[in-house]
């Protein structure tokens, strides 16, 4: 049974920087083809994928926010870390970390998610 | 960068209707596109991938069809629990998003 989950602070004042921890069970992510991504979603608002690591540490980046942005994987404890730098306001929303498994293709869909985690930018 | 863009924003419908949302590609993503479900408060839920293929216990009222840059998800008959927004993604390049299309009760 795959699982993930979301922690990290629930609030952040502008220009701090953001450290989110996704913390997964039932898979590995030295597995041939098995990324973990980032996924935000402002209030009312539509989904923004933020990035992804893939088993070979491959790293994508959203390409407007490539510079605020690092994802990071530790094997062994089974979490993918995402920072951004910079925070504001705009970036207020709840993140998401969810799982992907290639199948065919260069990409893959994100087939398990975590229940999210909101964040709030304000001073 | 790939921009996909869904129709309707908003669809009011009744329980029973047969239920079409298209995506559009802003260039050619092959089948590689998947379409999710949210309802409030929740996360997304991954219905079809590769265009047409079923995720695993998603009901057969839901399909997906399309290549290239044109898709469609179809509910053939709508329940009381498929209102929710839908989302499709492309998955050729980076995991770009559609806008969302709110299913409501007509």
């Amino acid at each position: 049974q795959i699982t993930l989950k979301e922690s990290g602070p629930t609030l952040v004042k502008p220009t701090q920087t953001l450290t989110l921890t996704c913390t997964f069970s039932g898979f590995s992510l030295s597995t041939s083809g098995v990324g973990v991504g980032w996924i935000r979603q402002p209030p009312g608002k539509a989904l923004e994928w933020l990035a992804l690591i893939y088993w070979d540490d491959d790293k994508r980046y959203s390409p407007s926010l490539k510079s605020r942005l690092t994802i990071t994987k530790d094997t062994s404890k089974n979490q993918v870390v995402l920072t951004m730098t910079n925070m504001d306001p705009v970036d207020t929303a709840t993140y998401y970390c969810a799982h992907s498994f290639v199948r065919g293709g260069s990409g893959a869909p994100f087939d398990y998610w975590g229940q999210g985690t909101l964040v709030t930018v304000s001073s | 960068d790939i921009q996909m863009t869904q129709s309707p924003s908003t669809l009011s419908a009744s329980v029973g209707d047969r239920v079409t949302i298209t995506c559009r590609a802003s260039q050619s993503i092959s089948s590689w596109l998947a379409w999710y479900q949210q309802k409030p408060g929740k996360a997304p839920k991954l219905l079809i991938y590769k265009a047409s293929s079923l995720e695993s216990g998603v009901p057969s009222r839901f399909s997906g069809s399309g290549s290239g840059t044109e898709f469609t998800l179809t509910i053939s008959s709508l329940q009381p629990d498929d209102f929710a927004t839908y989302y499709c993604q492309q998955y050729n390049s980076y995991p770009w998003f559609g806008q969302g299309t709110k299913v409501e009760i007509k």
